[in-house]
């Protein structure tokens, strides 16, 4: 099962958005509602922000939205502050004997 | 409070063995399945492992099948990671994370080296 493909970096400044995208295949990303993304800053355990393409755990802020069009998920980060700096995650699930596969990860910056 | 704890990391030679723990708390252990994830030194995610409420359903990744081994024990609330003939690729941190990923433990290395 290969990574989804995720760009190596993205970055904004202050107040501004980004969006980062998580292209897969029709065996997993475009098969299922089950994408999640995930948030790490160095050293630290992955966070979950979205679960199940759009739905955000309690806690996460609203800045941060998800959706899916065909093999692409993406993660949409509105008003971008100096604490969302840090590295993205993606993640599917695959219906198959490998069932979850992550994304390459993406480093945001905030200028 | 919502806790998972790994431990049972460090250096191990190349062909050797690990067992890791993930002790769990603040939560009902035997309502979840698990899931070991494993990130490299600097690089991404990778799944590596799950396993079913019951312990009797079991999945893996290609890279560690036949190699690695999860089980549970559910009167310990304990998750374990059985790790045989280790190469330096199996250098990462060790994650457990409950079954929608919604919680994690901070992680354990895992360092294989001669």
């Amino acid at each position: 099962q290969s990574a989804l493909t995720q760009p190596p970096s993205a970055s904004g400044s202050p107040g501004q958005s980004v969006t980062i995208s998580c292209t897969g295949t029709s065996s997993d990303v475009g098969a299922y509602n089950y994408v999640s993304w995930f948030q790490q800053h160095p050293g630290k355990a992955p966070k979950l922000m979205i679960y199940e393409v759009s739905k955000r755990p309690s806690g996460v802020p609203d800045r941060f939205s998800g959706s899916k069009s065909g093999n692409t998920a993406s993660l949409t980060v509105s008003g971008l502050q100096a604490e969302d700096e840090a590295d993205y995650y993606c993640n599917s699930y695959t219906g198959s004997n490998n069932p979850y596969v992550f994304g390459t990860g993406t480093k945001v910056t905030v200028l | 409070e919502v806790q998972l704890v790994e431990s049972g990391g460090g250096l191990a030679q190349p062909g050797g063995s690990l067992r890791l723990s993930c002790v769990v708390s603040g939560f009902t252990f035997t309502n979840y399945w698990m899931h070991w994830v494993r990130q490299a030194p600097g690089k991404g995610l990778v799944w590596v492992s799950r396993i079913n409420s019951d312990g009797r359903t079991t999945n893996y990744a290609d890279s560690v099948k036949g190699r690695f081994t999860i089980s549970r024990d559910n009167a310990k609330n304990t998750l374990f990671l059985q790790m045989d003939s280790l190469t330096a690729e199996d250098t990462a941190v060790y994650f457990c994370a409950r079954t929608s990923f919604d919680y994690w433990g901070h992680g354990t290395l895992v360092t294989v080296s001669s």
